[in-house]
């Protein structure tokens, strides 16, 4: 099936620092979206972009969508305790709601206070 | 309700038991997806169905999987003779309108353990 490869695994970061994660893949992806899962939670949708080169922001989150519709990238600004958990990067071959998202194997972010 | 609700959260089974896992959907959606999760890895979809329709069972793993939704609301996923790589979370998400993006809410998710 299709893949995304998602990096880096796993982080540790100082709070107050930038964070940047990265997803790609060698098929092209009409959509990609970024999702946050806590323990024992179902994942939630942080950023959605739809369109290659789309930069596009939600708070202290940047993300942006790879001109080769092939990759994207998510940064976390001055990050704090409760960005701590797995990102996981999604995407649709096709600009529909009904065509299932493919999941990067995500990254862990823990942040020390 | 206020949002996708799963249930049992977990569930322990015997290797050879059947199960099943409810999902309700946020009252109104149309769409309703599931998806499998095994631990450390991102989920993996299973199917989906728009109301009672199932239009895409392409990710079930094997014949043991079978999902149904007959009222175009809550949906149930059922194993068959559960084995040990079936150990999981199962995912559920719903969203309002079939073709969009926006609105896809997944559940917490039932943890299947199969001993």
């Amino acid at each position: 099936g299709q893949q995304l490869n998602q990096s880096p695994q796993s982080m540790f970061i100082q709070e107050g620092e930038d964070v940047s994660m990265n997803c790609t893949s060698s098929s092209i992806f009409n959509t990609w979206l970024w999702y946050k899962q806590d323990p024992g939670e179902g994942p939630v949708l942080l950023i959605a972009l739809y369109k290659a080169g789309e930069l596009t922001s939600n708070g202290r989150l940047t993300a942006q969508f790879g001109i080769t519709r092939k990759d994207s990238f998510l940064n976390i600004s001055a990050s704090i305790p409760s960005d701590v958990g797995i990102y996981f990067c999604a995407g649709q071959l096709r600009n529909s709601g009904n065509t299932p998202l493919v999941f990067g194997k995500g990254t862990r972010l823990s942040v020390i206070a | 309700g206020a949002g996708v609700s799963q249930s049992p959260r977990y569930k322990v089974a015997k290797r050879g038991q059947d199960v099943a896992l409810r999902c309700d959907p946020i009252s109104g959606h149309v769409s309703l997806f599931w998806y499998q999760q095994a631990l450390g890895q991102g989920p993996e979809f299973l199917t989906y169905f728009q109301n009672e329709a199932q239009l895409d069972k392409s990710g079930l793993p094997s014949d043991r999987f079978f999902a149904e939704r007959p009222e175009g609301s809550v949906s149930t996923l059922k194993i068959q003779r559960t084995q040990q790589e079936d150990s999981a979370v199962y995912l559920c998400a719903s969203s309002l309108v079939p073709g969009s993006n926006y609105g896809y809410t997944f559940g917490s998710g039932t943890r299947l353990t199969v001993v």
